[in-house]
């Protein structure tokens, strides 16, 4: 079946714009995650959604950023003032179930480049 | 946060030399999964390790967890060409709800 799917898959962006990156996650899958990746390096969370209850926005690294999950399905990271250290691959992933008994599947992520 | 130290950072060898990653931290895990991720593509998951002590082999790969459930590693047999990418480990803090990545280990194989 198809897997995570994430657009655009590059987005070059002058600094102070506002940025949208979506995620279509795996049909069925309830829980859903967005990490950071800077070049090369490991990935930070950013903030989980499970079902219906309130998401852990505890990554978010400033309120410049904000996420959405309409429907249970597709999300929408948004990125408000953008800055050049904004940088970096945008991964999302999906799990049937959240948490460490399920596995998570990785879209190809969104590359972020800000001028 | 936990966090999760990878060891080395860079690591370029010969096909067919061995060689062994590590992850350590101060903190207990409830697990610990290893990923593996190419250019362009999102991480993807090799093996999870849940006991302490746990080893597990997937071909020339075995993966270890500490008895304590606070460190890891990955040995890889006669390494291939193929085996070429960026190495991630990855906690399951013991609140259950994230993931902590390790910075990655960028293995290159050389033919």
């Amino acid at each position: 079946g198809a897997g995570v799917s994430q657009s655009p898959s590059n987005k070059v962006t002058e600094k102070g714009k506002d940025v949208e990156l979506r995620c279509d996650p795996i049909s069925g899958h309830t829980a859903l995650y967005w990490y950071r990746q800077s070049l090369g390096q490991g990935l930070e969370f950013l903030i989980y959604f499970q079902g219906n209850s309130a998401p852990d926005k505890s990554g978010l690294p400033s309120d410049r950023f904000s996420a959405e999950r309409t429907g249970g399905s597709v999300s929408t990271l948004t990125i408000q003032r953008t800055q050049q250290e904004d940088s970096a691959v945008y991964l999302c992933a999906s799990s049937f179930l959240g948490g460490s008994s399920y596995e998570q599947y990785f879209g190809p992520g969104t590359r972020l480049t800000v001028t | 946060t936990q966090l999760l130290e990878q060891s080395p950072q860079f690591l370029s060898i010969q096909e067919g030399e061995n060689l062994t990653v590590y992850c350590n931290s101060s903190s207990v895990f409830s697990s610990l999964q290893w990923y593996r991720q190419e250019p362009g593509e999102g991480p993807v998951l090799l093996v999870t390790v849940v006991t302490g002590g746990e080893v597990k082999k997937l071909k020339r790969l075995t993966f270890q967890f500490g008895d304590a459930r606070k460190d890891s590693s990955l040995h890889i047999t006669a390494a291939q060409p193929g085996d070429t990418g960026l190495y991630l480990c990855a906690g399951w803090e013991t609140s259950g709800s994230r993931l902590t990545f390790g910075e990655g280990t960028q293995l290159t194989v050389n033919p």
